[in-house]
C-alpha cells in the first residue's frame, strides 16, 4: 500500500522568506501527483497537479517538482506571504489502486507578518 | 463557495443518533466522493460514486450508508457511530472518476460523536 509522508508537519516562516515543503512516497508507480491547500475548517484547493511523465509545474510564486525514482516530490514558495498560511497536503494516484489518492497527513504553514 | 456545498457544518451526535450529512454540485460532475479526515491522520477516501453507482468503497463499517439519489446529489447516513467517527467529512466531485485530477471539494462537515 502506498504511504505519503510529509516533512516537515508545521512549519513558521517570517514573511518573505523562500521555503521548501517535502512529500515522499514508498511506491513509484505513480499516475500523478498533486498538491492542495487547505485552509482551517475548509476542504482542498488542488495548487499544482504533476503528471508522471513530468518533472515539474509551475503557477505564480509556487514550484513543484517530481522525483520518481525517489518517491520524492517538493512545493517551493517563493516570498512567503501571510495569506499563504494554510496546510498543505500532497497526494499521489497509484497504478493498480483504481481511483484511490493517497494522502499525506500535510505540512502546516505559518507565515508571520 | 467552491461549488460542492455541504450541510451541515457542524454536526455534534450521541452514539444512538441517526442523521445525515448531505452534499450538493451544480458542477456537472458525473463523479462524487466522501472522504473522511481524522486529526494527525491522511485523508482517507470513503466512497466513490460515478453515474449513481457506486464504483468504490473502502471497506468503510456498515454504520455508514452512502446514497446517491442523482449525480447532484450525495448522502451519507449516519448511525450508531463511534466516539473515533468523530472527524472532518469532506464530498468532493469530479468530471470523471476515472481521471484523476479536476476535484472540486466541498467545505466539510465536521462531526462529534459523543
Amino acid at each position: 500500500k502506498q504511504e505519503v509522508t510529509q516533512i516537515p508537519a508545521a512549519l513558521s516562516v517570517p514573511e518573505g522568506e523562500n521555503l521548501v515543503l517535502n512529500c515522499s512516497f514508498t511506491d513509484s508507480a505513480i499516475y500523478n501527483l498533486q498538491w492542495f491547500r487547505q485552509d482551517p475548517g475548509k476542504g482542498l484547493t488542488s495548487l499544482l497537479l504533476i503528471q508522471s511523465s513530468q518533472r515539474e509545474q509551475t503557477s505564480g510564486r509556487l514550484n513543484a517538482s517530481l522525483d520518481k525514482s525517489s518517491g520524492r516530490s517538493t512545493l517551493y514558495i517563493a516570498a512567503s506571504q501571510p495569506g499563504d498560511s494554510a496546510t498543505y497536503l500532497c497526494a499521489v494516484r497509484t497504478r493498480g489502486t483504481g481511483n484511490q489518492f493517497y494522502f499525506g497527513t500535510g505540512t502546516s504553514l505559518t507565515v508571520i507578518p | 463557495e467552491t461549488g460542492v456545498t455541504q450541510t451541515p457544518r457542524h454536526l455534534v451526535m450521541g452514539m444512538t443518533n441517526k442523521k445525515s450529512l448531505k452534499c450538493e454540485q451544480h458542477l456537472g460532475h458525473n463523479a462524487m466522493y466522501w472522504y473522511k479526515q481524522s486529526a494527525k491522520k491522511p485523508l482517507e477516501l470513503m466512497f466513490v460514486y460515478s453515474l449513481e453507482e457506486r464504483v468504490e468503497n473502502n471497506s468503510v463499517p456498515s454504520r455508514f450508508s452512502p446514497e446517491c439519489p442523482n449525480s447532484s446529489h450525495l448522502f451519507l447516513h449516519l448511525h450508531t457511530l463511534q466516539p473515533e467517527d468523530s472527524a472532518l467529512y469532506l464530498c468532493a466531485s469530479s468530471q470523471d472518476h476515472l481521471v484523476g485530477y479536476g476535484y472540486t471539494f466541498g467545505s466539510g462537515t465536521r462531526l462529534t460523536v459523543v
